[in-house]
């Protein structure tokens, strides 16, 4: 079964760090793009950073670049956050997604990629 | 950057209704569009990409229609399990979400 898990998140003060896990099974983890997306509460869905499949090329949203970072260990098929200078705006259900890592794969003419494959989040709330 | 509109934000339905949901997208995307569903509490779930293909496993009541700028997707006779909140996502240039349809019962 294909399957992603998040875990890490917490309750961190303003100006904290946290660091948020993704754990893959069920599906080649070199072969996808794996991004975190967030979801504050009672809003929409946000793309927060993305990393290609061998980790070589990271992506991040403007609200977050400079205080994440993305990266990967394909060998324990794990994709993690590192979250600094959290501010309360930040406070979010964070979501790991895969898609197709159009660098490696045919994507008939697309660069990136749908998300077929969610985890089930982990919430993190920043707060004094 | 490319920004997704959504319309309307709230669109209220009785059982057995074909509805429409529309999504803009600021500038070109060709066909690179897939629609989510989610449910209180719960992750996003696929429903179609490539503007009109439906993920496997989908009901066939869900259908994804246009390209460029202007898409829609379409119930076409909402279900009890229907009643949920739509996203657009564009994947042509990284990803952007539009803010969402919440179909709610009437």
């Amino acid at each position: 079964e294909v399957q992603l898990v998040e875990s890490g998140g917490g309750l961190v003060q303003p100006g904290g760090s946290l660091r948020l896990s993704c754990a893959a099974s069920g599906f080649t983890f070199s072969s996808y793009v794996t991004s975190w997306v967030r979801q504050a509460p009672g809003k929409g869905l946000e793309w927060v950073s993305g990393i290609s499949g061998s980790g070589s090329t990271t992506y991040y949203a403007d609200s977050v670049k400079g205080r994440f970072t993305i990266s990967r260990d394909n060998s324990k098929n794990t994709v993690y956050v590192q979250m600094n200078s959290l501010r309360a705006e930040d406070t979010a259900v964070y979501y790991c997604a895969k898609s197709l890592d159009c660098r490696t794969t045919n994507c008939y003419g697309a660069f990136y990629y749908y998300m077929d494959v969610w985890g089930k989040g982990t919430t993190v709330t920043v707060s004094s | 950057d490319i920004q997704m509109t959504q319309s309307p934000s709230t669109l209220s339905a009785s059982v057995g209704d074909r509805v429409t949901l529309t999504c803009r997208a600021s500038q070109s995307i060709s066909s690179w569009l897939a629609w989510y569903q989610q449910k209180p509490g719960t992750a996003p779930k696929l429903l179609i990409y490539k503007a009109s293909s439906l993920e496997s496993g989908v009901p066939s009541r869900f259908s994804g229609s246009g390209s460029g700028t202007e898409f829609t997707l379409t119930i076409s006779s909402l279900q009890p399990d229907d009643f949920a909140t739509y996203y657009c996502q564009q994947y042509k240039s990284y990803w952007t979400f539009g803010q969402g349809t919440k179909v709610e019962i009437k």
